[in-house]
């Protein structure tokens, strides 16, 4: 079982609309969690990250956390055709100074 | 100017080559990271280094080695390029004071080893 798991996609949704991204992980000791965003052939973004359950808001992103169930996620509201990229949820294990990333979601948001 | 840097930002080699990647920071950060990318893998984490006297392996760190020759400068090193070594190279850098272990991209070197 990987630590971190997403649906690779290509998850598309059209302009305006909300984007679901999800994720899961393995470790429940795992302490603060994050969203990157990745155009292609570019180096990971940091949009945001959580460490709280419940959701965290940042304008049109809202990363949600529940650590019972072991999901992260991050809803995208009034999708635009420049959030298409790959969305990477990285995951700090508890007590390791060091990230565990899932494979990517890629997401296509169409006019 | 970009806060991480990395070159080459691309290479080309051939197998049995040396070659090192070389990454710089201006952030003040003192953890630095190497990460490989390969499609459908997603980022793993090859070496870190939490200060200049401190190194460690990742994941995949065979047929890797690093050095951390100064707080603002970490290079990744391939002995001996293999094929399979081909991929995207990203480095990272993070701060002990981050409360939350977030950490920062440099821009990536992409690697084909023939």
């Amino acid at each position: 079982q990987k630590e971190v798991e997403q649906n690779s996609g290509p998850l598309s949704v059209p302009e305006g609309a909300i984007a679901s991204l999800n994720c899961t992980y393995s470790d429940r000791g795992s302490q603060s969690f994050f969203w990157y965003r990745q155009y292609s052939g570019k180096s990971p973004e940091l949009i945001m990250f959580i460490y709280s359950n419940g959701d965290k808001e940042d304008g049109r992103f809202t990363a949600q956390l529940n650590k019972a169930s072991q999901y992260v996620s991050l809803l995208i509201r009034d999708s635009q055709p420049s959030d298409s990229a790959t969305y990477l949820c990285a995951v700090n294990p508890g007590g390791y100074n060091k990230l565990i990333f899932g494979a990517g979601t890629r997401l296509a948001v169409h006019p | 100017d970009a806060d991480v840097t990395q070159t080459p930002r691309n290479r080309i080699t051939k197998t049995g080559k040396r070659i090192m990647l070389e990454c710089s920071q201006t952030k003040g950060h003192d953890r630095m990271y190497w990460y490989r990318q390969d499609p459908g893998l997603g980022l793993r984490l090859i070496y870190y280094s939490f200060d200049v006297k401190d190194i460690n392996k990742g994941e995949i760190s065979d047929g890797y080695s690093v050095s951390r020759q100064a707080q603002a400068k970490f290079s990744l090193s391939l002995e001996s390029a293999i094929p399979n070594q081909t991929a995207l190279y990203f480095c990272a850098t993070g701060a002990t004071s981050g409360a939350y272990n977030e950490q920062f991209f440099g821009p990536g070197t992409r690697l084909t080893v023939l």
